[in-house]
């Protein structure tokens, strides 16, 4: 049963403690994005990456996020300093490039930074 | 960039129909997706549209008029099941944007 991973699935962090969540896509899958989930602003895009290269990374805050993929089978989210307004539902989804192909999400990462 | 609307609620009855509009305005377009979220979950994949009509699949049909900028997702035979979010979703050459979504009440 293909299924994107993400790991933890739940944190809870100081403010200023630098937190990395992990996502592993479906298997063969060349897309990968990142979203952030809240309330007030819904799905956010924060990345999105093709064949492992960051092509869109417009949605997150530079001074203080940062993905990466290191090879196919892991994506990274990194937030430092974390702060309480980076409280959220962190949602990764993988896909294939082309037409009628929907991506598949992960079950997130609920981050609560007090 | 890209703009989408839909309502942020509607309430229905079991066994009936209902309909979620979508508006969007976009630079460029790829297809419109609709997703559905329960509380505490991940969105899953319902229907994708990338020409005009509807596409059907058993209860759930979603339509499009690119030229109107405008989808809806039609529930048929509500079940209580069905009481989620639905999120519109706009990809153009590669980004794909959500609008809010519209949580679905089912009752009894």
């Amino acid at each position: 049963d293909a299924r994107v991973t993400q790991t933890p699935r739940h944190k809870v962090t100081e403010m200023g403690q630098e937190v990395t969540m992990r996502c592993q896509p479906i298997l063969g899958h060349n897309t990968v994005f990142w979203y952030r989930q809240t309330m007030m602003q819904g799905l956010e895009l924060l990345a999105y990456f093709r064949n492992r290269a960051p092509l869109d990374d417009s949605g997150m805050p530079k001074d203080r996020f940062s993905a990466e993929m290191p090879d196919a089978t892991l994506a990274t989210l990194k937030i430092q300093p974390s702060e309480p307004r980076d409280s959220a539902v962190y949602f990764c989804a993988s896909g294939w490039t082309g037409p009628n192909t929907e991506a598949f999400f992960g079950q997130g990462t609920r981050l609560t930074v007090v | 960039g890209q703009n989408i609307d839909q309502p942020t609620e509607m309430t229905a009855t079991e066994g009936a129909i209902v309909q979620i509009n979508c508006t969007y305005q976009t630079s460029g377009f790829n297809g419109l997706f609709w997703y559905q979220q329960h509380a505490g979950e991940a969105p899953t994949f319902l229907s994708y549209n990338v020409l005009d009509g509807l596409e059907e699949k058993g209860r759930f049909s979603s339509f499009l008029s690119r030229s109107k900028g405008y989808s809806y997702l039609l529930l048929k035979e509500l079940q209580m099941k069905d009481s989620a979010s639905y999120l519109c979703a706009v990809r153009d050459d590669y980004k794909l944007s959500f609008g809010a979504g519209t949580t679905v009440t089912v009752r009894a």
